[in-house]
């Protein structure tokens, strides 16, 4: 079935920066890729997602890319604020997976320091 | 803005207990999903439902487990008689139908602690 992997597992940047974080599948059948936030005692929120006809989608300060032939897609948060802080989620999710099942990436702590 | 709303937020159980879990998903969806988070790793699925019955679930959900949207708001996760290893967050999701199925909007979870 679909492997996500997710890197770094931690990620401290200061106010300002930019954050790059990144996820690899296995299953080359999978077209849609969300990113999940989650905050200290919350859910997960949707924040982005990227279907896999698009190379790249753009909201505010966050931005999806998509390499279908390496299989991989990153999360870029750009002029990080401090409210950015949070482990963020990867998913995929496919035909061979089945349409419904996300499979998740391990997640990323980031920590942006004012 | 609607969103996917979760009770209780924290349940403890003695082992071998029926636990349910309890979600209200938002209003206009039609698909209902339960995933789990052990603590420190990753979310994973369990089931996904849709006009009254499973559409795909996971090795997880064996047979301690079932589902059910007893009425036209709430959609419940019953745990039979819970196992320690049952102890983790528990999240109900829904997408909307056509386009918006793919995008599942999550509640806040339920901490199940299994004693």
């Amino acid at each position: 079935g679909e492997n996500v992997e997710q890197h770094p597992s931690t990620l401290s940047v200061q106010e300002g920066d930019s954050a790059v974080i990144k996820c690899t599948y296995s299953d080359s059948a999978s077209n849609y890729f969300p990113w999940y936030k989650q905050e200290l005692g919350k859910g997960p929120q949707l924040i982005i997602d990227i279907r896999s006809n698009v190379g790249e989608k753009k909201d505010q300060r966050i931005a999806v890319t998509l390499n279908k032939t390496a299989k991989h897609f990153s999360l870029h948060i750009t002029e990080t604020q401090p409210e950015d802080s949070a482990v963020y989620f990867c998913a995929a999710s496919g035909r061979n997976t089945g349409f419904q099942k996300l499979v998740f990436g391990t997640g990323t702590r980031l920590l942006v320091s004012p | 803005e609607p969103e996917v709303t979760q009770t209780p937020s924290h349940q403890v159980t003695q082992m071998g207990q029926e636990v349910i879990l309890r979600c209200v998903p938002i209003s206009n969806h039609l698909y209902f999903y339960w995933y789990r988070q052990i603590l420190g790793q990753k979310v994973e699925f369990l089931v996904s439902f849709y006009n009254n019955e499973i559409s795909e679930k996971s090795e997880i959900f064996d047979d301690q487990f079932s589902v059910e949207r007893p009425d036209g708001s709430n959609f419940t996760l019953k745990i039979r008689s819970t196992k320690l290893e049952d102890s983790a967050m528990y999240f109900c999701a829904s997408s909307a139908p056509g386009r918006g199925i793919d995008e599942q909007y999550f509640g806040p979870g339920t901490r199940l602690t299994v004693t």
